[in-house]
């Protein structure tokens, strides 16, 4: 079974600096990687994915995400931080030989950007 | 991406009360659709995958009686739970299946209060 793993809670960033949230993931064979923004009281959108390919992947609002695959990683990053970046993020695999399996969302990390 | 109607977006109600929570694809036919219960500060919990014209499978610990969900359609997913009490309440939210490198497209979620 497949897992990912989001090992902080909370992420504080000044605004304008560089910020990174942490994913790792567990998966058999190729894995597909979403990530997902929650802000208040709304569902969740989607940002971005990795499906092969370059390892950098672009995605809305200035976002990117790089898969290492040595290292099970896709960390999402943004490289000047703005207070409406303020949210829940949800990192999320799927192994990619089975294409009808739901996605395993991580336990999420909120990220707050201090003015 | 698909875009996912889901409302009310709020309902405050009396114990005992049943309420029904709509998820509509609007523009993809989903023959899965799930639904999640999110606590405060909290990740996703899946509860249920909704199969259209089939009965829904239910995650372990969560009540089929409690939680009726009907996907009568390709493009609308029902979530009725019945007989409320204060313990039911919490955000939830639906989204659309998805099958290999797409991403699941979510409603805004229904935030449930139970009186």
């Amino acid at each position: 079974a497949q897992s990912v793993a989001q090992p902080e809670d909370q992420v504080n960033v000044a605004e304008g600096n560089p910020l990174t949230v942490k994913c790792t993931y567990s998966v058999s064979g190729n894995p597909y990687l979403f990530w997902y923004v929650q802000y208040p009281n709304r569902g969740l959108q989607f940002l971005l994915k990795y499906i092969t390919g370059d390892n950098l992947v672009k995605g809305s609002y200035g976002f990117e995400a790089e898969f290492n695959k040595s290292q099970t990683s896709f960390h999402l990053k943004k490289p000047s931080a703005l207070v409406s970046d303020s949210a829940l993020y949800f990192c999320a695999v799927r192994p990619s030989n089975f294409g009808n399996e739901k996605l395993t969302f991580g336990t999420g990390t909120r990220l707050t950007i201090i003015p | 991406g698909a875009v996912v109607s889901q409302h009310p977006s709020w309902v405050i109600c009396k114990s005992g009360t049943s309420v029904k929570i709509e998820c509509r694809s609007l523009d993809f036919q989903a023959t899965t659709m799930f639904w999640y219960r999110q606590f405060p500060k909290q990740s996703l919990m899946l509860m249920a995958t909704s199969n259209e014209g089939s009965k829904a499978t239910y995650e372990q610990g969560v009540e089929k009686d409690k939680f009726l969900i009907n996907h009568a359609s390709l493009t609308l997913s029902t979530l009725t739970v019945t007989s409320a009490h204060p313990e039911d309440s919490s955000f939830y939210i639906c989204s659309t299946g998805s099958y290999s490198n797409q991403p699941q497209h979510f409603g805004d979620g229904t935030r449930l209060s139970i009186l």
